[in-house]
């Protein structure tokens, strides 16, 4: 089984440039979550997709960030325009829709340089 | 104050030692706790889930909740060069919800 990939893996933009990281989860897992760490601090959580549907979007920064996941498969974390701030490493996981089976799994993260 | 508590470590333990890596919490309502692996440059790797209180074993990896106390450990047996890397604490309320992470304990392992 395929785990969750994330493209690219790294990407380097300067400030007011827009992005987009891409997340593929693993296949079947309705739940698809966003986190980033930023440099020194902990993981934090943004986003958390059920299917295509947003189900808590409370850890987003500000309207500059718009995640999506059309027909419920990949989904597009855009960053416009990057600040300085925004940089860290992006980190998408997935997770299945079974009562009881509630471990995420984590992809290889995209690290995202602001200059 | 952050809701979860990792000392950050480095912790540097000798091929074979027993190893104690360790998160507090203020939220009483996490109910569900993960343990992640990440090796430098990668994802976190889960290691360890348990739900509420009590042990878990896999292999020489132990899982500890106690939730009266807002504490969870997780002990390496048999530590090996391999294990060296950075252990997260991880913890949600509600099966589904967001992770809340601590800040990640660095292990060294010296053959």
């Amino acid at each position: 089984e395929a785990g969750v990939t994330q493209f690219p893996s790294h990407s380097v933009i300067e400030k007011g440039q827009t992005v987009t990281l891409r997340c593929d989860p693993i296949s079947g897992h309705d739940n698809l979550y966003w986190y980033r760490r930023v440099m020194g601090k902990e993981i934090k959580f943004l986003l958390h997709f059920v299917k295509e549907s947003k189900q808590d979007e409370s850890g987003m920064p500000n309207n500059r960030f718009l995640a999506e996941r059309t027909g419920g498969t990949y989904s597009t974390l855009k960053v416009q325009p990057a600040e300085l701030e925004d940089s860290g490493v992006y980190f998408c996981a997935s997770s299945h829709n079974f009562r009881g089976s509630y471990e995420q799994y984590f992809g290889p993260g995209t690290r995202l340089t602001v200059t | 104050q952050k809701e979860v508590e990792q000392d950050p470590g480095p912790l540097s333990v000798p091929e074979g030692a027993i190893v104690s890596l360790n998160c507090t919490y203020s939220n009483s309502a996490f109910q569900y706790f993960m343990w992640y692996r990440q090796y430098s440059r990668k994802g976190p790797e889960l290691l360890m889930y348990t739900y509420s209180s009590g042990n878990k074993e896999d292999g020489r990896f132990t899982a500890q909740v106690d939730k009266s106390s807002k504490y969870i450990s997780l002990f390496i047996r048999d530590s090996q060069p391999s294990d060296s890397a950075t252990y997260l604490c991880a913890m949600s309320a509600r099966g589904f919800q967001k992770l809340v992470f601590g800040t990640g304990t660095r292990l060294l392992v010296s053959p």
